[in-house]
C-alpha cells in the first residue's frame, strides 16, 4: 500500500522567513496530494492540494511542488506569521482506492 | 460548504463498554467514509473505509469485530468501540469523500477516553 515520508518533523522559524516542508510517496499510481493544518484537538483543514497533472499550485502565501518522477512534493509558507504555527501533514491519495494516507506531520513553530 | 458532523466530541467510559461515534452528512450525500485514529502527537492512520449498504474494508492490523463500522445510509457512518480499554483512548476522526474534485471533509472528530 502507500507509505507517505515527511521531514523534518519538527521545524522552527522566525516570523517572516519562510518553511519548507518535504513529502515522499511510495506509490506511483497516486494522483491527489493534499496538505492539512491541524491544531491541537482540531480536526484537519486543508489549506492546499495538487493533482498529478500539475507540477505547482500557489495560493497566496503557501505554494505546493510536485515531482512525480521522484515522487517528491514539497509545501512552501512564505511570511511565515504566528498563526501559522501547527501541525502540518502530508497526504497521498489514489483515486481508485479513494483513501487517503497521511505523513507523520511536521510540526511547525514561527518564533515572533 | 460540506459539512461532516460527529458525535460526540468527547466521551469517558469504562473499561470493558462500548462506545458508537456517529458521523452524519449534513449537506451531501457520503457514499464512503473513512475512519482515522490519531494518538496524541502522532499522525492520522487509516483505520476503514466504510462504503454505504456494504461492509467496511479495514487496514492491516485493525481488529474488525472490536471496532465495528455501520454504514447503513447515505448520511450516516458510525464507529462502535466494542469492549473498550484504555489503551484504546484516542482521538478517532472521520472523513468523507466529496464528488469529483472536491477533495475530502472530515468530521470534528471524538476524544475517547477510557477508564
Amino acid at each position: 500500500g502507500e507509505n507517505v515520508e515527511q521531514h523534518p518533523s519538527t521545524l522552527s522559524v522566525q516570523e517572516g522567513d519562510s518553511a519548507v516542508i518535504k513529502c515522499t510517496y511510495s506509490d506511483s499510481a497516486s494522483n491527489y496530494f493534499p496538505w492539512y493544518k491541524q491544531e491541537l484537538g482540531k480536526r484537519p483543514q486543508l489549506i492546499i492540494d495538487i493533482r498529478s497533472n500539475v507540477g505547482e499550485k500557489k495560493d497566496q502565501r503557501i505554494a505546493v511542488t510536485l515531482n512525480k518522477t521522484a515522487k517528491h512534493f514539497s509545501l512552501h509558507i512564505t511570511e511565515t506569521q504566528p498563526e501559522d504555527s501547527a501541525v502540518y501533514f502530508c497526504a497521498a491519495s489514489l483515486a481508485s482506492y479513494d483513501k487517503v494516507i497521511f505523513g507523520p506531520g511536521t510540526s511547525l513553530s514561527v518564533i515572533p | 460548504g460540506a459539512v461532516v458532523s460527529q458525535h460526540p466530541s468527547w466521551v469517558i467510559c469504562k473499561s470493558g463498554t462500548s462506545v458508537k461515534i456517529e458521523c452524519r452528512s449534513l449537506d451531501f450525500q457520503a457514499t464512503t467514509m473513512f475512519w482515522y485514529r490519531q494518538f496524541p502527537k502522532q499522525s492520522l492512520m487509516l483505520m476503514a473505509t466504510s462504503n454505504e449498504g456494504s461492509k467496511a474494508t479495514y487496514e492491516q492490523g485493525v481488529e474488525k469485530d472490536k471496532f465495528l463500522i455501520n454504514h447503513a445510509s447515505l448520511t450516516l457512518s458510525t464507529l462502535t468501540v466494542t469492549s473498550a480499554h484504555p489503551e484504546d483512548s484516542s482521538f478517532y476522526i472521520c472523513s468523507a469523500r466529496l464528488g469529483g474534485n472536491y477533495g475530502y471533509t472530515f468530521g470534528s472528530g471524538t476524544r475517547l477516553t477510557v477508564v
